[in-house]
């Protein structure tokens, strides 16, 4: 089965340094989304890109976090400098509007 | 403001019952309603994608209807089993730009 291929699965960085966080989409989707797991268990959207445009990124704290795709084959979230609130489980998932989304494995990120 | 809701928040329900749970969402441009299934410590994984008024589908034991019109989707689990027990979260595609806006979801526990 085709599946959303994120990296790294766990990140421990220290306070102020850059995390990158990669994730491969689903050859031929066209839709990919970052989002981070709260801590009240729901799904924060950070970014959303169609066709590798971001379409929205308002959720996403500007000043510390960026994301790209620099082609249809990743999607990149960095955050300079990290802070220890930062620590979640981040998700990218990959699809078609009307066929659905697929979720990749997550990187858990804990800034010390 | 568009909304997706889920009732109920949380729900206990004996091994070998079965059961049943609602999302409203915006019935004015729609596009796609979407069912997941997250489990604890595991990425959403896709139950199913709905686009017409009046689908129903299915898939094992679990099924889900659909009304546009009204603005609302029943998912159901027959003889719910422990393995059952997950958050379910249902998304509904809104706008132009198909942004997925998210139901905060249904906690099931499954007693044995």
């Amino acid at each position: 089965d085709a599946r959303v291929t994120q990296t790294p699965r766990h990140k421990v960085t220290e306070m102020g340094q850059e995390v990158t966080m990669r994730c491969q989409p689903i050859l031929g989707h066209n839709t990919v989304f970052w989002y981070r797991q709260t801590m009240m268990q729901g799904l924060e959207l950070l970014a959303y890109f169609r066709n590798r445009a971001p379409l929205d990124d308002s959720g996403m704290p500007k000043d510390r976090f960026s994301a790209e795709m620099p082609d249809a084959t990743l999607a990149t979230l960095k955050i300079q400098p990290s802070e220890p609130r930062d620590s979640a489980v981040y998700f990218c998932a990959s699809g078609l509007v009307r066929a659905g989304y697929t979720f990749g494995s997550g990187t858990r990120l804990t800034v010390v | 403001i568009l909304n997706v809701e889920q009732s109920p928040q949380s729900l206990h329900v004996q091994e070998g019952d079965s059961t049943n749970f609602t999302c409203s969402f915006p019935s004015s441009n729609f596009y796609a309603l979407h069912w997941y299934r997250w489990e604890t410590a595991k990425s959403p994984e896709a139950l199913f994608v709905m686009t017409l008024n009046g689908d129903e589908k299915k898939k094992g034991r679990i099924s889900a209807t659909l009304n546009t019109k009204e603005g609302y989707s029943y998912l159901y689990i027959k003889g719910s089993q422990p393995e059952d027990s997950a958050t379910y979260l249902c998304a509904s595609n809104v706008d132009s730009n198909y942004q997925l806006i998210w139901g905060a979801g249904t906690k099931l526990i499954i007693k044995p």
